[in-house]
């Protein structure tokens, strides 16, 4: 069953230095999420991409954040100069872009910023 | 998109249908209900959505009231596995990108 996949599963590191975590949707899937989860919070919405183009950033998404998907396939979302406030859960999440709301989540990236 | 409330927390026994209420008063015509839910250390899993008719798949019934201002998420026989935070979210039809906006959820506990 090769559903969303992301990479690493857990991540942690010290203030001030860069992560990136990588996210392998459904192959056949050409929208692309990225939310993010607070402890004992609903996921929050961050971007969004149909194929390779980023079409939607959140507020939430500061200078700090990018994110790619630079073929259409695989996406990455790069942190910059971590601060503690960015440990979270980050979830993507995949679908086929027909007008549905069900979409597909990968597992999650923990982070742990220290 | 609309905003809904849940009860924060629930529990129910096992083998027990579990009644999950959700009200989204301000839903406009165009707007569906989507059930999610996240078992703890996974992403969420998408259960049922409806618009105005009462639907049903292998995973629960969704029971939507005719002035559409709240819903029931029936899951008609609990096990411990359904333990989990279940996410009511309204959406528009159509809405760009598909995007789903999450609230706090009810944390549901099915117990022995």
């Amino acid at each position: 069953d090769t559903g969303v996949s992301q990479d690493p599963r857990h991540k942690i590191t010290k203030r001030g230095q860069n992560v990136t975590f990588r996210c392998d949707p459904i192959s056949e899937h050409n929208r692309l999420y990225w939310y993010r989860q607070t402890l004992g919070q609903g996921p929050e919405f961050l971007t969004y991409f149909q194929n390779e183009a980023q079409l939607e950033k959140s507020r939430l998404l500061s200078d700090r954040f990018s994110a790619e998907r630079p073929k259409g396939s695989f996406s990455t979302l790069e942190i910059q100069r971590t601060e503690q406030g960015d440990s979270a859960m980050y979830l993507c999440a995949s679908n086929s872009g027909v007008n549905t709301g069900e979409l597909f989540f990968g597992e999650g990236s923990r982070l742990t910023v220290l | 998109d609309a905003k809904t409330t849940q009860p924060p927390s629930m529990d129910c026994a096992e083998g027990r249908a579990a009644n999950l209420p959700c009200n989204h008063s301000t839903i406009s015509g165009n707007e569906y209900v989507y059930w999610y839910r996240q078992i703890h250390s996974q992403g969420p899993q998408y259960i049922i959505h409806g618009l105005k008719n009462n639907e049903t798949n292998e995973m629960a019934s969704l029971i939507i009231t005719e002035d559409r201002k709240s819903s029931t998420l029936i899951l008609p026989h609990a096990t411990l596995r359904d333990t989990a935070v279940y996410y009511c979210i309204v959406r528009v039809a159509g809405a760009a990108g598909n995007k789903l906006t999450f609230g706090g959820g009810t944390r549901v506990l099915v117990k022995p």
